[in-house]
């Protein structure tokens, strides 16, 4: 199946831990993004990449970080200088000025 | 940054209405894409339409990039086009996302 994948789907963290979401996508696609959604909002950027080895930072991209080793892998690391972390995860893909393509997300909850 | 709006926030329709949602944005971009989530969350996406007008079955769009608005037509609405649609918007890939507009359709 061709598409994007998120693991898990589920996340529980302690607070002072820092936790990794994966995305992997198989579609070829250069371009790869991390989005946060609170409840009842939009999504918000918090990085993204454009080309393998490269990645900017989106508008809250603080307490996060992220690597891109590999063109179509994008994992995400909430690090525990993130406040407030609970929230739901959205990753996707796209081509270069083309649709993107979003996996089904991860929900992190700090207990 | 930009700034993207959409209006109306809410909208509840009859099955078999026809509806109108819109997307304002601050800046020119390059790229201008509207999206479904389904109420597990899912992001589908539904148009890329950085200018010009494209349908697709029941729905819609247009792009009046020179005016920084695009318009999404949804036609005989169904109970399964309960959602929200997601307007995003960027000068690039780098994409920014409205508020959304929760539709709900009753039968």
């Amino acid at each position: 199946d061709g598409g994007i994948t998120q693991s898990p789907k589920y996340l529980f963290r302690k607070e002072g831990q820092n936790v990794t979401l994966s995305c992997e996508q198989n579609l070829n696609h250069d371009a790869m993004y991390w989005y946060r959604q609170d409840p009842g909002q939009g999504l918000r950027l918090i990085y993204y990449s454009q080309i393998v080895n490269d990645f900017q930072k989106g508008d809250i991209a603080e307490g996060y970080s992220v690597s891109r080793e590999k063109k179509e892998s994008f994992p995400l690391t909430v690090t525990s200088a993130q406040k407030n972390p609970t929230a739901f995860y959205l990753c996707a893909s796209s081509i270069d000025q083309g649709k993107a393509f979003f996996g089904q997300g991860t929900r992190l909850t700090v207990v | 940054g930009i700034q993207v709006e959409q209006s109306p926030p809410d909208l509840i329709l009859q099955e078999g209405a026809n509806s109108t949602l819109r997307c304002n944005f601050s800046d020119s971009v390059n790229n201008l894409q509207w999206f479904h989530q389904n109420p597990w969350g899912q992001l589908i996406n539904l148009f890329y339409i950085p200018s010009g007008t494209k349908q697709n079955g029941r729905l819609s769009a247009t792009t009046v990039a020179t005016e920084r608005y695009s318009l999404l037509y949804i036609s005989s609405s169904q109970t399964t086009d309960s959602g929200v649609y997601f307007c995003a918007v960027g000068p690039n890939n780098d994409m920014r996302f409205g508020a959304g507009t929760r539709l709900t359709v009753k039968p």
